[in-house]
């Protein structure tokens, strides 16, 4: 689990809260993801990048913000959040070449409890 | 649409005993199969993946799967047990040179392995 990292691994805060979850990788892909995971629902694919642009917005809330400065980094901009959004979110990244699509590895995940 | 399913909830099996833990899938074109491993309050480890060529696939921990295209399936299998096997596992597809695009996760099955 060393190669993604995930920041932090325990939140709380309250509806009018602002907070961000910070993912950084160490396996030089170009690639990073975040799912959301709750306890009655798969897996679920929140944003996609790919080469620090975004590819893939599965209609998210706007409450959901992400950000990706450079392949290294994604973060989620949280805002307003509801009770429902309590989750764990986990940050996966990989490496996508002209070969078809890598592995995905994924960090520890944030466990989000919302008030 | 892909899609991913694992019919069992959860399997329970003595240790020392050989496991199966079933996957079925469908897309439209070629599929590009996962097994993840999940422990509680942890990221969701790789296992193993099927892209082409033997349909035998050898994982990590003594894991393998079986890729049946006839039958759309992808089962996840250990000759023998470990009370440490014990843990949620996901399987997972994607459409083979789909750039840009994330997993499509089963709901995941829990393996309880009884000593």
């Amino acid at each position: 689990e060393t190669g993604v990292t995930q920041t932090p691994r325990h939140l709380v805060m309250g509806m009018t809260n602002k907070k961000s979850l910070k993912c950084e990788q160490h396996l030089g892909h170009n690639a990073m993801y975040w799912y959301k995971q709750s306890a009655k629902k798969p897996l679920e694919l929140m944003f996609v990048y790919s080469l620090e642009e975004r590819v893939e917005n599965n209609s998210v809330p706007s409450r959901f913000s992400p950000e990706c400065p450079n392949s290294s980094h994604l973060f989620l901009h949280l805002h307003t959040l509801q009770p429902e959004d309590s989750a764990l979110y986990l940050c996966a990244s990989s490496q996508e070449g002209t070969g078809g699509p890598d592995t995905q590895y994924f960090g520890p995940g944030t466990r989000l409890t919302v008030l | 649409a892909q899609s991913v399913a694992q019919p069992e909830d959860q399997v329970n099996v003595a240790e020392g005993n050989p496991l199966t833990v079933k996957c079925t899938y469908s897309v439209s074109g070629n599929p590009y199969l996962f097994w993840y491993v999940q422990y509680p309050n942890r990221g969701l480890q790789f296992l193993l993946k099927y892209i082409t060529g033997d349909n035998l696939v050898k994982g990590s921990y003594g894991f393998e799967a079986e890729f049946n295209k006839s039958q759309t399936s992808f089962h996840l299998k250990k000759p023998s047990a470990l009370v440490s096997d014990s843990a949620l596992y996901f399987c997972a597809v994607r459409e083979f040179n789909q750039a840009g695009t994330a997993l499509i996760f089963g709901k995941g099955t829990t393996l309880s392995v009884s000593s």
